[in-house]
């Protein structure tokens, strides 16, 4: 089954405790994003890549990293994390490359993250 | 900056018609609609490019005014199941890998 997934699904953890979200897909997509979602804010591109290795970033980036070393992962790391950074998060991928946003992105089922 | 959607919340009764607006202050190189159902991913619906090209679901409909950098979302003989919150986007370039979302329309069908 073609999907994206993303694990944990749900994180519940400490301000500045190091932790990773994994996500990864199945349909060889060369596009995938990450994006936060917080209520009457709407979905927040924090970071996308356009292929292995190349990485840019979105909208809220501050606080996040990401890696992409693997065409199917894409992992969103939070090497500090604080109180601000709870949210859902959605990792989603999409087939385009360069060629404009004529692709629909395919989601993830999201994580809930909280920091305490 | 992030497109301008209206209504914020809109409440029909099954069977009933809404149109929901999605707007930018910036140009608008192709639109996204979007629909998340309580506790779940974004699922997609269409895609409306610059030329009038139109790539989705064959019971959904949209419009995309270039010029006037709108598009609108039409929900016709609603049911239930269109409930949910609808999501336009859009790329911030003509690559439109950095994406941006409105902040939704919830919509509520009441039988």
């Amino acid at each position: 089954e073609a999907q994206v997934t993303q694990n944990p699904r749900y994180l519940i953890t400490v301000t500045g405790k190091k932790l990773t979200v994994t996500c990864s897909q199945n349909m060889n997509h060369e596009y995938m994003s990450w994006y936060r979602q917080d209520p009457g804010l709407g979905l927040r591109q924090i970071y996308y890549s356009m292929n292995v290795e190349v990485t840019d970033k979105g909208d809220v980036p501050e606080g996040y990293k990401v890696s992409r070393k693997e065409k199917r992962n894409f992992p969103l790391i939070l090497e500090s994390p604080s109180p601000n950074q709870t949210s859902l998060y959605f990792c989603a991928s999409s087939p385009q490359g360069l060629a404009g946003a004529s692709y629909e992105q395919y989601f993830g089922p999201g994580t809930r993250l909280t920091v305490t | 900056q992030q497109p301008v959607q209206s209504p914020q919340a809109v409440i029909l009764r099954e069977g009933e018609d809404a149109v929901i607006n999605c707007s930018s202050s910036k140009a608008l190189y192709s639109v996204h609609w979007y629909r998340q159902k309580h506790g779940e991913a974004p699922v997609f619906l269409m895609i409306l490019l610059k030329g009038g090209e139109q790539k989705g679901h064959e019971k959904i409909s949209a419009s995309f005014n270039e010029k006037k950098q709108q598009s609108s979302l039409y929900l016709t003989a609603s049911q239930l199941s269109y409930s949910g919150t609808y999501f336009c986007g859009t790329g911030r370039d003509n690559y439109g890998q950095n994406f941006v979302f409105g902040p939704g329309t919830r919509l509520s069908v009441l039988p």
